[in-house]
């Protein structure tokens, strides 16, 4: 079974500044992780994914995030927040390469607002 | 615009009655995904199908149920409704089993129950 903690429902930053989103799953076999996020009104948009190869992985909108085994961890970041950065953010995990299970299991998502 | 569509936008509705949910896929997507997004339980995975076939099943209500039709497209119906049962419903889909595949999410359902 797979499992996923994001740490901090809310997250307020400056613009301009480090985002800083934290996830920790759970797997009991290689995991596949997603990073999605959710506009008002709107559904969810894979920001970016990690499946096998680079640990750092690059995504859209200037997002990153780093697969680390050792910890459990796919944390996301991004350098300088902008203003249209304020969204929900879910991290989500599913059953890799050597399982035939596809669903996602998101973490409870953390809300994330840009001060000007 | 991810592709997948879903309607109605907006649904209400009062305790016990029926409603059918519909979603269609990106064209050629095989799997369709139905997902619940509750203040309470935050997004849980509810059903998948591929081509047709039912190939998944998560914390998905008896009082619910699914099918995906010979086009591809799917309905989610929702019987017996409670308000606990007021939620958004996402429909999402691939191109084939996943895996490592991104799952596209439509706009949703809004679903209140009165």
């Amino acid at each position: 079974a797979q499992s996923v903690t994001q740490l901090g429902s809310h997250v307020s930053v400056s613009e301009g500044a480090l985002v800083l989103l934290r996830c920790n799953y759970s797997s009991s076999v290689p995991p596949y992780l997603f990073w999605y996020v959710q506009y008002p009104n709107q559904g969810l948009q894979l920001l970016l994914k990690y499946t096998t190869g680079a640990t750092l992985v690059k995504g859209i909108n200037g997002f990153e995030a780093e697969f680390k085994k050792s910890e459990t961890s796919f944390h996301l970041t991004k350098p300088s927040a902008h203003m249209s950065d304020a969204a929900e953010y879910f991290c989500a995990v599913s059953a890799g390469p050597r399982s035939n299970d596809y669903k996602l299991s998101f973490g409870a998502g953390t809300t994330v607002t840009v001060r000007a | 615009d991810s592709g997948v569509t879903q309607t109605p936008k907006h649904l209400i509705t009062a305790t016990g009655q029926r409603v059918t949910l519909r979603c269609s896929p990106r064209s050629g997507d095989l799997s369709v995904y139905w997902y619940q997004q509750s203040l309470d339980q935050g997004l849980q995975f509810l059903i998948q199908y591929y081509n047709g076939e039912e190939r998944a099943k998560g914390n998905i209500l008896e009082r619910f149920s699914a099918q995906q039709f010979p086009d591809l497209h799917s309905e989610l119906n929702l019987s017996s409704l409670e308000l606990g049962d007021s939620a958004l419903y996402f429909c999402a889909s691939s191109p084939r089993l996943a895996g490592g595949n991104e799952q596209f999410f439509g706009p949703g359902t809004r679903l209140t129950v009165l």
